[in-house]
């Protein structure tokens, strides 16, 4: 089946503006996570749903992040009035289990690159 | 924050060689994974061993963990030239009750290049 899938896959802001970044899961996956790619680096969480609620959101780096999936299903990462230091790869992944439900393999999308110019 | 250390930072290799590569981690896990990523793409799973596991293998790929030295290692047997990519390893932390919390801790990850 076909797997996670992200848009825009690239995406240039002005500083200031707003950027919204899609997600969309495998079906039925119940799990969704937001992480944030710095260049040359590792992955860094930033928030976890379980269905639509969103159980941790501790990797938000600021006020400015929101995220949401109403539904369940299809997930938004917001950023708001945007900064250079912005700039990544913003990496959405699904898993079929739940939080604390046991060892679980995380599906990544291929990404959305946000340049902050 | 990175929960992790990857050794090599970067390795070179010819076609036909094995490649080791290291992660050091800081705290208790429930499990250790194995993460690829090619250029432009995104991560794709290799391989995950669960804390009271020492060793795990799936094809090519062998990874072994020590606990007691909070480190693990992955093994690719005779590489190919489209085993080049970055090659990351995350952990997870233990819930209650054996569980395991599903988000995952990167390290800094290994740059591996495999030559012709």
């Amino acid at each position: 089946g076909a797997g996670v899938s992200q848009s825009p896959r690239y995406k240039v802001a002005k500083r200031g503006q707003d950027v919204a970044l899609r997600c969309d899961p495998i079906s039925g996956h119940v799990s969704l996570f937001w992480y944030q790619q710095a260049l040359g680096q590792g992955p860094e969480f930033l928030t976890y749903f379980q269905n639509e609620a969103q159980l941790d959101k501790s990797g938000l780096p600021s006020d400015r992040f929101f995220a949401e999936r109403p539904e369940g299903s299809v997930s938004t990462l917001k950023i708001q009035r945007t900064q250079q230091e912005d700039s990544a790869v913003y990496l959405c992944a699904s898993s079929s289990r739940g939080w604390g439900a046991g060892a679980q393999t995380q599906y990544f999308g291929p990404g959305t690159r946000l340049l902050v110019l | 924050s990175q929960q992790g250390e990857e050794d090599p930072q970067a390795l070179s290799i010819q076609e036909g060689e094995n490649a080791t590569m290291n992660c050091s981690y800081k705290t208790s896990i429930n499990n250790l994974q194995w993460y690829r990523q090619n250029s432009g793409r995104g991560l794709v799973h290799l391989i995950l061993i669960r804390s009271n596991e020492r060793e795990k293998h799936s094809g090519r790929l062998r990874v072994t963990l020590d606990t007691s030295k909070k480190s693990s290692s992955l093994l690719i047997t005779a590489s190919r030239a489209a085993d080049t990519a970055s090659y990351f390893c995350a952990t997870a932390k233990p819930g209650a009750g054996g569980t395991s919390y599903g988000k995952l801790t990167f390290g800094q990850g290994t740059i591996l290049t495999v030559h012709p």
